[in-house]
């Protein structure tokens, strides 16, 4: 019964892969969120999508490609993978799109890029 | 643009003392502010949120918060630390204008001695 899930919850790979992380949350939110969290606890976020429609790109490099089959899925594909993107992906959801609702995460994916 | 700040990184305090953690922000209007907390190796679960009205917040795990308009402040407190309550504290901060994006603070480490 978690409310929002990601998988894998570690991740190792070779520079240069590619790799998927999916996400999945069960709270019936309209709205779902890639945050990356850096090697000193920094959390950045990169996307928002509501109701499958993209609502916020943070600049993120165009290797990243966010993919949301339905509401209550949120997938992160990353091409070409480089050391610089080792840290923990959080996914997120939210009730809305307004800030008032705050924020339900999951447990965090750890991509680490050798 | 909205920013967060929470100036001490680290915190050390003995179980059963009192705790504040210090969280100041930065926008133009009333902000919708919150607490969440990591512990290691999980995603954040949110403690208390501020969005109107009382300026005192009281949260889950027995925390609360204070909303100071004028210092731009909202700071955590717990009358009596735990031991379980050593983890990673983190301020937001999100506005009534527009889209939901949450801005973290760096984070507050607490550790608590026995």
């Amino acid at each position: 019964d978690t409310a929002v899930s990601q998988t894998p919850k570690y991740l190792v790979t070779q520079m240069g892969n590619d790799k998927s992380i999916k996400c999945e949350q069960n709270l019936g939110h309209d709205t779902m969120y890639w945050y990356k969290q850096d090697s000193k606890k920094f959390l950045k976020i990169m996307f928002s999508y509501n109701n499958k429609e993209l609502i916020i790109n943070e600049t993120v490099p165009n290797r990243f490609s966010p993919k949301s089959p339905d509401k209550a899925h949120l997938n992160l594909h990353i091409n070409s993978l480089e050391l610089g993107d080792s840290a923990v992906y959080f996914c997120a959801s939210s009730q809305g799109m307004s800030d008032v609702y705050g924020y339900t995460f999951g447990s965090g994916t750890r991509l680490t890029v050798v | 643009a909205q920013s967060v700040t929470q100036p001490d990184i680290h915190i050390t305090v003995s179980e059963g003392a009192s705790l504040e953690l210090r969280c100041n922000y930065s926008y133009g209007a009333t902000p919708y502010l919150f607490w969440y907390v990591q512990s290691p190796g999980q995603g954040l679960q949110l403690l208390l949120k501020y969005f109107s009205g009382d300026t005192l917040v009281q949260g889950i795990k027995g925390f609360e918060a204070e909303f100071k308009r004028s210092q731009s402040s909202f700071n955590l407190r717990k009358p009596s630390v735990h031991w379980s309550d050593a983890a990673e504290y983190f301020c937001a901060v999100g506005h009534s204008g527009g889209y939901n994006k949450l801005i973290f603070g760096a984070g507050t480490r607490l550790a608590v001695h026995p």
